[in-house]
């Protein structure tokens, strides 16, 4: 149990086009959910955290208009690039947070989900 | 501010030997959770192993223990039998409260590779 899907998996877009990354928890209820990004060989840096139901609170020196989050369900979170330029090109990684705590590892446990390659020509 | 260090961005290591890998950490926060991830070239986060930071003893899961020392702050991973498969970066981070929310701190990470 515990997946979290990630769509799409690579996407090569324009300079100035929006591209939209889904993330699901595929068998579980997620009321956070999470999103990195990773420059090449380079750590996951925290963007920004997703509530079900609120606003994002983003990361200091995240731009908010330029990376739209929405959470609309306990499964489903997408991060949109808006208006992406070749400097936005990385890999974006999402985590969710099981809303239960039983039976996992350990309480508030992450789970993350196989990443999305974004190239921006 | 809490931070995570880890000092190797390189480790090599012969096929069924140990290897540690370094992490020190820092922080305030009187309860905190280490973790440890494996990132293969294909990208995917793999959870390996988690201390909490009031965990009597050090965590252990199958070939992958964590040599906790809390006096030192560091959370070194230990990697016994090493496999061919080991190969990849590898994280260490940190669970800290913010704002009402956990978060999780990476360090740079160690670039591991198995030689035959």
């Amino acid at each position: 149990g515990a997946v979290v899907s990630q769509h799409p998996s690579r996407v090569i877009c324009k300079s100035g086009t929006s591209v939209k990354i889904e993330c699901r928890s595929l068998d579980f209820q997620a009321t956070t959910m999470f999103w990195y990004r990773q420059f090449p060989k380079q750590s996951l840096m925290l963007m920004a955290t997703s509530n079900e139901g609120s606003k994002a609170t983003y990361e200091q020196g995240v731009e908010k208009d330029k990376f739209l989050i929405n959470h609309a369900s306990l499964t489903l979170s997408t991060l949109t690039v808006t208006s992406a330029h070749p400097e936005d090109s990385s890999f974006y990684i999402c985590s969710a947070r099981d809303r239960s705590s039983g039976g996992r590892r350990f309480h508030n446990e992450q789970f993350f989900g196989p990443g999305t390659r974004l190239t921006v020509l | 501010a809490q931070k995570i260090t880890q000092t190797q961005p390189g480790m090599f290591v012969q096929e069924k030997e140990a290897v540690t890998l370094d992490c020190t950490y820092d922080t305030s926060d009187p309860s905190y959770g280490l973790f440890w991830y494996k990132q293969p070239s294909s990208g995917e986060m793999i959870f390996l192993i988690y201390q909490g930071s009031y965990d009597q003893q050090n965590a252990t899961e199958g070939r992958y223990s964590l040599n906790f020392q809390k006096a030192r702050k560091s959370a070194n991973l230990v990697i016994s039998a090493s496999q061919l498969g080991d190969s990849a970066m590898y994280f260490c981070a940190m669970r800290r409260l913010q704002g009402g929310s956990e978060k999780l701190v990476f360090g740079k990470g160690t670039k591991l590779t198995v030689n035959p």
